[in-house]
């Protein structure tokens, strides 16, 4: 079993659609958690950063964490079609590695 | 200012063969990190330097994979004979220190037939 789980869709929502993407995981070490979004044929770009439980919001883009369910979502309001990418789940522990876990990623299509 | 810049951007080489993927992390930058992403995964951790020292290699998969970082800036990739299996995009990333934000290159497909 993966560290981090994430549903690979691919997802297609129509233009205006609140989107919402999540990833189980496994290792209760973990405390950083982000949400990166990937176009295609392009390096990961940072979307959202949270330490620990609770939500965080930042214009159209809300991550919550819920770590007594080991469970994270990303929610994306007003959904456009310029949001139509990969979207990765990461996460890492609060010491030693810093190195980063990846979700499979989510294909996501915003149809206008 | 600049990103994290990766060359070549394609690499397509036959089995058996010496590849090396250069990396050049944001000026300032102290850490480095080394992903492989295969088609329709993740990015997987390969490993980690702080300055000039591999500080975490646990995710390189066998002594066919290198990696350095001579003067604490520029990473260098190296993959010895080379096998299909091999075949994926390389991604690098740097923070400026061990626990902040990773940026992300855009990475290097690397194709071995």
């Amino acid at each position: 079993q993966k560290e981090v789980e994430q549903d690979p869709g691919p997802l297609s929502v129509p233009e205006g659609a609140i989107v919402s993407l999540n990833c189980t995981y496994s290792n209760s070490a973990f405390q950083y958690f982000m949400w990166y979004r990937q176009y295609s044929r392009k390096g990961p770009e940072l979307l959202m950063y949270t330490y620990s439980s609770g939500n965080k919001e930042d214009g159209r883009f809300t991550a919550q964490v819920d770590k007594s369910s080991k469970y994270i979502s990303l929610f994306i309001r007003d959904s456009q079609p310029s949001d139509s990418a990969t979207y990765l789940c990461a996460m890492r522990n609060i010491q030693g590695a810093q190195k980063l876990v990846f979700g499979q990623g989510t294909r996501l299509t915003i149809n206008p | 200012g600049a990103g994290v810049s990766q060359t070549p951007s394609n690499k397509v080489t036959e089995k058996g063969k010496y590849v090396e993927l250069r990396c050049d992390p944001i000026s300032g930058h102290t850490a480095l990190y080394w992903y492989r992403q295969s088609l329709g995964q993740g990015p997987e951790f390969l490993i980690y330097f702080q300055g000039t020292g591999a500080a975490d290699d646990s995710g390189l998969p066998n002594d066919r994979f290198f990696a350095v970082r001579p003067e604490g800036s520029v990473s260098t990739l190296k993959i010895q004979r080379t096998e299909r299996g091999d075949s994926a995009v390389y991604l690098c990333a740097s923070s400026l220190g061990g626990s902040d934000t990773q940026y992300f290159g855009p990475g290097t497909r690397l194709t071995v037939l």
